[in-house]
């Protein structure tokens, strides 16, 4: 069975400062596809990166890069140069090629605060 | 990024009522899901939904649950009769494609269901 797990409930740094967020996953399939989303105190859930588990390159958009540790079955997500406006809770996700048309498995969120 | 867009924004409705979610969904996406999340816990997957059928379902997706997008239309989610469990966020999500799991799903703000 395929399961996410964030194991750090909530992070707090100084802002302009880099932050790792970790996240294992478990799944049967050679070839899935891992997310970060990030959720705004709004509410609203933002795409931030995806990392394809072929690709052994680590994805890097904007401020947001991806440690992918594929032996270990983990996917950091780091942000270099926190801004406030970072504050959220960011969720991991996993998509296998065995689920059909795309299900999602999230974790339960790492709640990050960034301090001025 | 692409927009999803969710009506109402908070619903609150009476036990064994009858309540309709709409999701108004990327324009060019073809595949859609619905997700729950229980007030400071992970999304849990709901259903996902292509050319018009119902793809794949999870153990959460009741028989008092259907959705549906009809003509193109918005693509709505169903509870009848809505129980005190179902209280929580739904979210709506899109993709341009689903088999294969590549392109990531884009999620609207969600609809908060409250059932009294």
């Amino acid at each position: 069975a395929q399961k996410v797990t964030q194991t750090q409930t909530s992070i707090s740094v100084m802002e302009k400062t880099t932050v790792t967020m970790d996240c294992v996953y478990e799944t049967q399939d050679s070839s899935y596809f891992l997310f970060w989303y990030k959720q705004t105190a709004s509410g609203e859930i933002v795409f931030l990166i995806r990392q394809d588990s072929y690709k052994k390159e680590n994805a890097t958009v904007g401020h947001y890069s991806l440690n992918f540790q594929k032996p270990k079955s983990s996917i950091g997500l780091i942000i270099t140069a926190t801004q406030i406006e970072d504050s959220a809770v960011y969720f991991c996700a996993m998509r296998d090629r065995g689920s059909a048309l795309g299900r999602l498995h999230f974790g339960a969120g790492t709640q990050l605060i960034v301090i001025p | 990024g692409p927009k999803v867009l969710q009506i109402p924004s908070h619903q609150i409705i009476d036990m064994g009522q009858m309540v309709t979610l709409n999701c108004d969904p990327v324009s060019n996406h073809l595949y859609f899901y619905w997700y729950k999340q229980i007030l400071g816990q992970q999304m849990e997957f709901l259903v996902n939904f292509y050319n018009g059928k119902v793809m794949e379902k999870s153990k959460l997706f009741k028989d008092q649950f259907s959705v549906e997008r009809p003509d193109g239309s918005y693509f709505t989610l169903k509870i009848q009769p809505t129980a005190l469990e179902d209280s929580a966020v739904y979210f709506c999500a899109s993709s341009l494609e689903g088999l294969g799991g590549r392109y990531e799903q884009y999620f609207g703000p969600g609809t908060r269901l409250t059932v009294l």
